[in-house]
């Protein structure tokens, strides 16, 4: 079946960079966007920003240029969020959600989630 | 950017029916779609409603959405509501540029 699997939780030192992953199967990666989407502590949702898949041309959100890098390894079906010089308010839940629609605006399969933890 | 606000919380008893606004700040709520998503806790996210109305495939029909624009805001209304509905509850639309989260609604049922 169709499906999104993200690394594993990682705990980090502010200062440090992370690289969260995000595997498509069940499908062709190339026909739909990925996005990102940040839950933090106490928080709503937060969408960080997608990826086309087919010319691997990123768009950020604002609040997340930088820092925040999005890449793609489409050999292996993969989407990769990177995370540079880490701070503790980027303690999060990280997923990646699939995006169909002629606007991309409709999230119909996500990740699981990769919880990051940033601390000292 | 618009804002999408809904209420923080809602609670309502077994059986009964809730409903949960969602208000766009500027711009039409009708220019845009709009879909609903519902996150139980150590979850992931899951869509119950897209493109304003529609269920995907195995959303029971008691979740149904639509907007209104005369108050330029969007609606989730789950009846017979069951413990199991008990969730975080968030909107999200678009513009040109990006995609837009409400803030959330925290559905407890009781």
């Amino acid at each position: 079946q169709e499906q999104l699997v993200q690394s594993g939780s990682d705990l980090k030192k502010p200062g440090a960079s992370l690289k969260v992953s995000c595997k498509a199967s069940g499908y062709k990666f190339t026909d739909f966007t990925l996005n990102w989407v940040r839950l933090a502590p106490g928080q709503g949702l937060e969408w960080m920003g997608w990826i086309n898949t087919n010319t691997g041309n990123p768009a950020y959100a604002q609040g997340f240029t930088g820092r925040f890098v999005f890449s793609l390894d489409t050999s292996v079906s993969t989407a990769y969020l990177q995370i540079n010089s880490l701070k503790t308010e980027d303690t999060a839940i990280y997923y990646c959600a699939r995006g169909r629609g002629v606007s991309r605006h409709y999230f119909d399969s996500w990740g699981q989630g990769t919880l990051v933890t940033v601390s000292s | 950017n618009f804002m999408l606000t809904q209420p923080h919380s809602v609670s309502e008893s077994p059986g009964k029916t809730v409903t949960i606004s969602c208000t766009r700040s500027s711009g039409s709520i009708a220019s845009n779609y709009v879909q609903w998503y519902q996150r139980r806790p150590g979850s992931a996210p899951t869509a119950v409603i897209y493109e304003d109305n529609q269920r995907p495939s195995g959303v029971p029909d008691r979740f149904s959405g639509s907007i209104d624009s005369s108050s330029n805001s969007a609606s989730l209304t789950i009846s017979g509501l069951k413990t199991e509905d008990e969730a975080d509850y968030y909107c999200q639309s678009y513009d040109s540029r990006n995609q837009v989260f409400g803030g959330g609604t925290k559905l407890t049922v009781l």
